[in-house]
């Protein structure tokens, strides 16, 4: 069974550049998450999806920050502009349900440099 | 609002030695548990988690993590490390009960395993 993907794995942008990033949960998985480690600080959740539907987004930092999971199946969030300090590593997770402490299971992430 | 606090940033350690993380945690309501591990270029991977029941939880690869409610930790130890333990640990809470469980993560703690 494949795991959670993130693309692209790195990339490297100019401030002011838009970029968008794509994760594909696990097959059957209606629960995606988004997170974000920023300059080796803690990782902290972005928002969260159920199916197509945006469940809590209360993580988002701002309007320049768009997620988007057409069909319920990949979900792709989109930076723009981007600006220094969405530098970062942004991850994705998924889960089947959201049963208690149900486990999220993590892609490999991908890495933003904003320059 | 939950926090965690994971005390150690950096933890060296010899092969074939015992190592403990320390993870503290803060909330007003009950939370699960759960413990990470990012090992080099991969995704994060569940260790462990507690949920309910026995305050001693055994994970994969060896390790252990024992909740101490009164203390509101924890850590999580092995008692004989391998060069192939060395990666970033990261202890994680959810709200019990709260719908999405989504993750507060603390800042997570490098362990080099030296030969």
């Amino acid at each position: 069974e494949a795991g959670v993907t993130q693309f692209p794995s790195h990339s490297v942008i100019e401030k002011g550049q838009t970029v968008t990033l794509r994760c594909d949960p696990i097959s059957g998985h209606d629960n995606l998450y988004w997170y974000r480690r920023v300059m080796g600080k803690e990782i902290k959740f972005l928002l969260h999806f159920v199916k197509e539907s945006k469940q809590d987004e209360s993580g988002m930092p701002n309007n320049r920050f768009l997620a988007e999971r057409t069909g319920g199946t990949y979900s792709t969030l989109k930076v723009q502009p981007a600006e220094l300090e969405d530098s970062g590593v942004y991850f994705c997770a998924s889960s089947q349900g959201v049963a208690r402490g149900e486990t999220q299971y993590f892609g490999p992430g991908t890495r933003l440099l904003v320059l | 609002a939950q926090s965690v606090t994971q005390l150690d940033s950096q933890v060296p350690v010899f092969e074939e030695a015992p190592v403990e993380l320390r993870c503290n945690y803060s909330s007003s309501v009950s939370v699960y548990l759960f413990w990470y591990v990012q090992y080099p270029n991969q995704g994060l991977q569940l260790l462990l988690k507690y949920l309910s029941g026995s305050t001693l939880v055994k994970g994969i690869n060896g390790f252990e993590a024992e909740f101490n409610k009164s203390q509101t930790s924890f850590h999580l130890r092995k008692p004989s490390v391998h060069i192939s333990d060395t990666a970033e640990y990261f202890c994680a809470v959810s709200r019990l009960g709260a719908a999405g469980n989504k993750l507060t993560f603390g800042g997570g703690t490098r362990v080099l395993v030296k030969p």
